[in-house]
This record gives structure tokens, C-alpha cells and sequence, in this order.
């Protein structure tokens, strides 16, 4: 069974920085691309970022460009997202996601991690 | 890249037959893909390819296309499919996926 476990979120002041995490299992993660997918409060689903198998290529929504950084360690089946520069709007659910096989999909998501960016 | 427009919300009766729609906004219209998510958990990919269903997804869960307008059609809707639903497609270099604003479908 596939596992996606984020890590990382909580309250953080407007320009401060936080660090998430997604621990994969039972899935070997360098043979996928992967993005993060946000949720505000509320509100509908939203891209955030893409690395693709070896973490030689990187996409960012032109929202997060420049401030956040998508990274990938395969040898211990881990994803992150460094977010910088943070804004009260970057407060959302931060969901780690499998891209799919067969398109450009989302097949596995993990729970979620929660950031909320307020003074 | 597109819009895709879906309507805000979408009531039925159990047992009765929902159906949601999802239009694009401009062509070519990539595959679409449609996700539930129920309240306080992730989302879940319930149809891609326009109308291929993953293993596991409930055969009342169907797909269909036509131009640039997708239908998620739910036969014989049971109160466990009170749900968000999304549909998604793709950018137009197929990079990312863009996602409809969501459809709040409310089981009576």
C-alpha cells in the first residue's frame, strides 16, 4: 500500500520560512514524479510545484516562483517543499502527491500538512 | 492554460442519478480527470482519461466526454457520496494539472 506522509506545517510569521516533508512507502519514489497541491481554507485545489524522477527538472506556479523550492532525496524516499518569503496567502493544506503513469494525474495523495502564515 | 468551469453545486436524492459537469475554455481539451473529496480528507482520483476507472473505484463512478465538456455521472447516488468533487486537466505542455473550482454534490 502506497503512503504518503507530509510533515513540517504550523503557524509561521508573514516572511518567515518552513520546511515540509514527505516520507514515501511502499512505492520506490525515483520512479515517479512528484508535486505538492495546496488547499487554502475553504477553497478549491491548487498546484503548487513539480520535480520530476531524478530531480533534474523543476516547475513552479508563477504564485510561488522564486520563493519556494521543490527537492527530492531518493535514497530515502523523501520529497520536500522549502517555502520562503512566506505570505498570509501561501496558508493552506499542503498535500503531497504522486503523479500518474498513465497522464498528467495525481494517483496517490498523503494526508496533508496544514501551514498557516499569520502574525 | 485552461479554465475549467464547474457548477458550484449539485443536489440529489439517494439512488437517484447525479451528474457534474466540467468545461474548458478554449481548445485543444487535454484528458480529464475527476477526484472526490470528502470532507476533512485528501482527495481521491476516481476517473482519468476522460472515462477509465482505477481499480477499487465503484463501477456507478462513470466518465464520459463531449468537445470540451466532461460529466462525472454517479448512478444510484448512496449518502457516502456526499462529496467535493474536482475535475482536473492538463497545462498545455502537460507539465501540471489545472483543476475546476470544485462541485459541492449534497445527497438529500
Amino acid at each position: 500500500e502506497v503512503q504518503l506522509v507530509e510533515s513540517g506545517g504550523g503557524l509561521v510569521q508573514p516572511g518567515g520560512s518552513l520546511r515540509l516533508s514527505c516520507a514515501a512507502s511502499g512505492l520506490t519514489l525515483s520512479r515517479y514524479s512528484m508535486h505538492w497541491v495546496r488547499q487554502a481554507p475553504g477553497k478549491g485545489l491548487v498546484w503548487v510545484s513539480r520535480i520530476n524522477s531524478d530531480g533534474s527538472t523543476t516547475v513552479y506556479a508563477d504564485s510561488v516562483r522564486g520563493r519556494f523550492t521543490i527537492s527530492r532525496d531518493n535514497a530515502e524516499n523523501t520529497l520536500y517543499l522549502q517555502m520562503n518569503s512566506l505570505r498570509v496567502e501561501d496558508t493552506a493544506v499542503y498535500y503531497c502527491v504522486r503523479h500518474c503513469t498513465y497522464g498528467v494525474c495525481y494517483a496517490d495523495w498523503g494526508q496533508g500538512t496544514l501551514v498557516t502564515v499569520s502574525s | 492554460s485552461y479554465e475549467l468551469t464547474q457548477p458550484p453545486s449539485v443536489s440529489v436524492s439517494p439512488g437517484q442519478t447525479a451528474r457534474i459537469t466540467c468545461s474548458a475554455d478554449a481548445f485543444p481539451k487535454e484528458y480529464a480527470y475527476w477526484y472526490q473529496q470528502k470532507a476533512g480528507q485528501a482527495p481521491v482520483l476516481l476517473i482519468y482519461k476522460d472515462i477509465e476507472r482505477p481499480s477499487g473505484i465503484p463501477k456507478r463512478f462513470s466518465g464520459s466526454s463531449s468537445g470540451t465538456t466532461v460529466t462525472l455521472t454517479i448512478d444510484g447516488v448512496q449518502p457516502e457520496d456526499e462529496a467535493d468533487y474536482y475535475c482536473q486537466s492538463a497545462d498545455n505542455s502537460a507539465t501540471y494539472g489545472v483543476f475546476g473550482g470544485g462541485t459541492k454534490l449534497t445527497v438529500l
